[in-house]
């Protein structure tokens, strides 16, 4: 079946740095992406969005990047804080599904 | 912001019982769904409802049924709970539109916090 996946189910950086989320995805009809941070003990929470005729998307501290020719897209969170420790969900959907189908994860920790 | 609530946050039951779990929302979507959430594994849809008299079957439904009491209410219940139940699950909420102010049809979907529940 189509489905979403994420490349690194870890990823540690540095208070300050950047980080950089991926995701894969695999169903070429999919039209419309979200990303979604859950911080522990909380339900997934909306981040930024972004439709296929898009590549590129910014919100405040954070940017999605689309590739659609590699089915790809990527988180970039500028001058991580210790608030953006949490895990990262991917969520792909299109007009035709109105179900989101969601990778399984990417934990991001920021150390001190 | 308790948009989504959910109860309760945290349940143990035992093989057999059965369960309810309840979902309200004052965002006056009219789609609801559940999600399972297991360790490493991103969500997995149960059931989602457009309206009240419209109820679907998602991708691991079986073991469980739902009620769409009212618009704004959804709940998911384990008829009788086994083992591999154990999970948190989510309830969700979403409307016609999309946040990025164009055409409708875009599914931004809006979560609950969570019911952990646990079968022994």
């Amino acid at each position: 079946g189509e489905s979403v996946g994420l490349h690194l189910p870890t990823l540690s950086v540095q208070e300050g740095d950047n980080s950089i989320i991926n995701c894969a995805y695999s169903n070429s009809a999919s039209d419309y992406f979200i990303w979604y941070k859950q911080e522990s003990g909380k339900g997934p929470q909306f981040i930024i969005d972004i439709r296929s005729n898009m590549d590129k998307r910014q919100g405040q501290r954070v940017t999605v990047l689309l590739n659609k020719t590699v089915k790809h897209l990527s988180l970039q969170i500028a001058a991580t804080q210790p608030g953006d420790s949490a895990v990262y969900f991917c969520a792909e959907t299109s007009r035709s599904s109105y179900k989101l189908i969601f990778g399984s994860g990417t934990r991001l920790l920021v150390r001190p | 912001d308790a948009d989504v609530t959910q109860t309760p946050r945290n349940r143990i039951t035992k093989t057999g019982k059965r369960i309810m779990l309840e979902c309200s929302q004052t965002k006056g979507h009219d789609r609801m769904y559940w999600y399972r959430q297991d360790p490493g594994l991103g969500l997995r849809l149960i059931y989602y409802s457009f309206d009240v008299k419209d109820i679907n079957k998602g991708e691991i439904s079986d073991g469980y049924s739902v009620s769409r009491q009212a618009q704004a209410k959804f709940s998911l219940s384990l008829e009788s709970a086994i083992p591999n139940q154990t999970a948190l699950y989510f309830c969700a909420t979403s409307d016609f539109m999309g946040t990025s102010g164009g055409p409708v049809s875009y599914n931004e979907q809006f979560f609950g916090p969570g019911t952990r529940l646990t079968v022994l």
